[in-house]
């Protein structure tokens, strides 16, 4: 049962460059998000998608894009990389507009190192 | 906007100690409350959650009250094992129409044999 699949799991990019992170889930749920984490931050909400073809923004969007092209996969884009987003990145899952409840399953997270 | 705030960490405690963490919130309407937790280098998964004004949330030995007359939902452990070394993040949900999740700093917990 893979659930919430990330990678790569770890990355360090120059100021500049730009990167994907992936996202996989198999359990058919509709609402995926990516979140970051930062020390004494806790997590904060970059984007979200309650379904194929639908996102949104969240509290610290800027710099990221995202696509939601499957059910099962949502990637991360930085279009150009830097230090600011040096950072360890997660993805969630969960139940789609009806089911949604805010219980949500992570990934192992993704750490991102700008140099 | 929705807020959560809980007790600065890190916290330390022997094995078999009783353990508090406390979380307050800030949300308009009825919120959802959960706790979270992170044990080393892993994601973030669910420990206990509660829907409604004074609902329990329950699970491994962990329990959390929602508090509506003092905005709370406190975490609490009778007797903590060292397995249980992790951080724990409080968060809320505002419910119907909102999809994000809104997550306290997290406070790390440290149990000693």
């Amino acid at each position: 049962n893979a659930g919430v699949t990330q990678t790569p799991k770890f990355q360090v990019l120059k100021t500049g460059q730009s990167m994907t992170l992936q996202c996989a889930q198999d359990m058919n749920h509709e609402y995926m998000s990516w979140y970051r984490q930062d020390p004494g931050m806790g997590l904060r909400l970059i984007h979200y998608s309650v379904g194929a073809g639908i996102t949104d923004q969240g509290e610290v969007p800027n710099g990221y894009n995202v696509s939601r092209s499957t059910t099962e996969d949502f990637p991360l884009r930085l279009l150009s990389a830097a230090p600011s987003q040096t950072s360890v990145y997660f993805c969630a899952s969960s139940y789609g507009i009806a089911g949604y409840t805010g219980e949500l399953f992570f990934g192992e997270g993704s750490r991102l190192t700008v140099l | 906007g929705d807020s959560v705030t809980q007790m600065e960490g890190p916290v330390t405690l022997s094995e078999e100690a009783f353990l508090t963490i406390n979380c307050t919130y800030t949300a308009t309407g009825y919120p959802s409350l959960f706790w979270y937790v992170q044990y080393p280098g892993e994601g973030l998964q669910l420990l206990l959650k509660a829907t409604k004004a004074d609902d329990k949330g329950s699970n491994k030995g962990f329990e959390a009250t929602y508090r509506k007359e003092t905005t709370s939902f406190h975490l609490e452990k009778g007797s903590v094992q060292v397995s249980d070394s992790a951080v724990y993040f409080c968060a809320l949900s505002s419910g119907a129409g909102s999809y994000q999740l809104t997550f306290g700093k997290g406070t790390k917990l440290s149990v000693i044999p």
